[in-house]
């Protein structure tokens, strides 16, 4: 898994939903992960799938899987202020993890 | 409590003088990775130890080493740092390798490098 494609900028008003895409290219990848970075942080691990469901839910967070496609998305239900950041989406092969550019998401009132 | 811990938080040298950064965890992990993090981009991996096994990125410039003395301790030496060395450096723990399995990586919150 060498490319992970995300887009690099989300703009959401407070409340709404945000949808964050990344497409991957391992097939054999067996869990993609979601991490977050605010500013001036290291990365937190929102939360992941492993390859063999089509969704995951915890809380506002919702990650669809499409392996067919190798298409992964993270739902965030009622974004708030504090999910300003960046959101990275990562595949596994071996022991690496191959991350996406990452996408900025800022929250307006 | 932070399990993943990196001092210092903000790290200034000078050109060319050799820097070490550190990296220690609680979790009791047996691999530990260095990351390095230039700015809007990805973190890009530099090697890792599994337990005292050694592994580096075959991209990983000479210049940067590491030492692990211990399960909880890690260390990055910069042995010359030049001015396209200046990042974030993020270390990170796993229980154990992918390979199959699910071992996701804790990170620290990085160490941000400047060189004068």
């Amino acid at each position: 898994g060498e490319d992970v494609e995300q887009s690099l900028f989300l703009s959401v008003r407070e409340g709404d939903s945000s949808v964050i895409n990344c497409t991957y290219t391992d097939s054999s990848s067996t869990y993609l992960y979601w991490y977050k970075q605010e500013p001036g942080a290291g990365l937190q691990l929102l939360t992941y799938i492993f390859s063999n469901m089509d969704m995951k839910q915890d809380q506002r967070l919702t990650v669809l899987l499409n392996k067919k496609d190798k298409h992964l998305s993270l739902r965030i239900a009622d974004t708030q202020t504090g999910d300003s950041a960046i959101y990275f989406c990562a595949e596994v092969g071996d022991y690496k993890l191959s991350f996406g550019a990452g996408t900025t998401v800022t929250v307006r009132a | 409590d932070a399990m993943v811990i990196q001092n210092p938080r903000y790290q200034v040298t000078q050109f060319g003088k050799p820097v070490t950064l550190s990296c220690s965890q609680t979790l009791n992990h047996n691999v530990m990775y260095w990351y390095q993090q230039k700015s809007s981009q990805a973190p890009k991996l530099l090697f890792h130890y599994y337990d005292k096994d050694f592994n580096n990125e075959a991209d990983t410039p000479d210049n940067f080493q590491s030492r692990r003395p211990n399960t909880s301790f890690c260390f990055l030496d910069i042995r010359s740092p030049g001015l396209g060395d200046a990042a974030m450096y993020l270390c990170a723990t796993s229980r154990d390798l992918g390979e199959g399995s699910n071992q996701p990586q804790h990170f620290g919150d990085g160490t941000r490098l400047s060189i004068l």
